[in-house]
């Protein structure tokens, strides 16, 4: 069964912890995406990578880190610099030597208190 | 420039009505144009795409029409179903560099049965 997986579905932490969200694809794409989505807002892009021990800063990097080690995997650490933590996060993957297209996870939904 | 406008914000329509989501941008170095669908708690799934070298693009109920020279583009769907209520994405990127999409802020579709 090919996709994106993320875990966990829902995330709980308590302010001033940092936090790491796990996103594994098995669709041998070479690039992968985090986003962060808030209510009423479209999805705003925090790091991307376009291949492996490769990536840039998207627009809201401010307070989050990334390592791409693998292919396959793309966690995204949450860190107490960030101000508002408390969000939806979704992977993405996309071939790009292929197409352009990008397939989303189904999302983990961090609660900082 | 990097920003794509969506409108309405939200949207109501009548079992079997058309459902028009209008997107438009500035950047004209754009030249692929996502639209997604995402239901509460879930990632966006890919509806359909265009690139600008065509006016339009059919796949069963949902088109996309696509007017280059006034930077704007919609998503039409055809007889609306309580089934399609989601909010709808629409994203812009450019296929050279980076391919980092860009996305409006989304529309919240609901079909009355």
């Amino acid at each position: 069964d090919g996709g994106i997986t993320q875990s966990p579905k829902y995330l709980f932490r308590k302010e001033g912890q940092n936090v790491t969200l796990s996103c594994e694809q098995n669709l041998n794409h070479d690039a992968m995406y985090w986003y962060r989505q808030d209510p009423g807002q479209g999805l705003r892009l925090i790091y991307y990578s376009q291949i492996v021990n490769d990536f840039q800063k998207g627009d809201i990097a401010e307070g989050y880190s990334v390592s791409r080690e693998k292919k396959e995997s793309f966690p995204l650490t949450v860190t107490s610099a960030q101000k508002n933590p408390t969000a939806f996060y979704l992977c993405a993957s996309s071939s790009n030597r292929y197409s352009y297209e990008q397939y989303f996870g189904p999302g983990t939904r961090l609660t900082v208190t | 420039q990097q920003q794509v406008k969506q409108s309405p914000q939200s949207l109501i329509v009548q079992k079997g009505g058309i459902s028009i989501i209008n997107c438009a941008y500035e950047n004209t170095a754009f030249d692929y144009f996502p639209w997604y669908q995402q239901f509460p708690g879930k990632g966006p799934a890919l509806l359909i795409a265009i690139r600008p070298d065509v006016s339009e693009k059919k796949e069963g109920r949902f088109t996309i029409s696509f007017n280059k020279s006034a930077k704007q583009f919609s998503l039409h769907i055809m007889d609306s179903q309580p089934g399609d209520s989601a909010t709808y994405f629409c994203a812009a990127a450019t296929t050279s560099g980076t391919y980092k999409y860009i996305f409006g802020t989304g529309t919240r579709l609901k079909v009355l049965a």
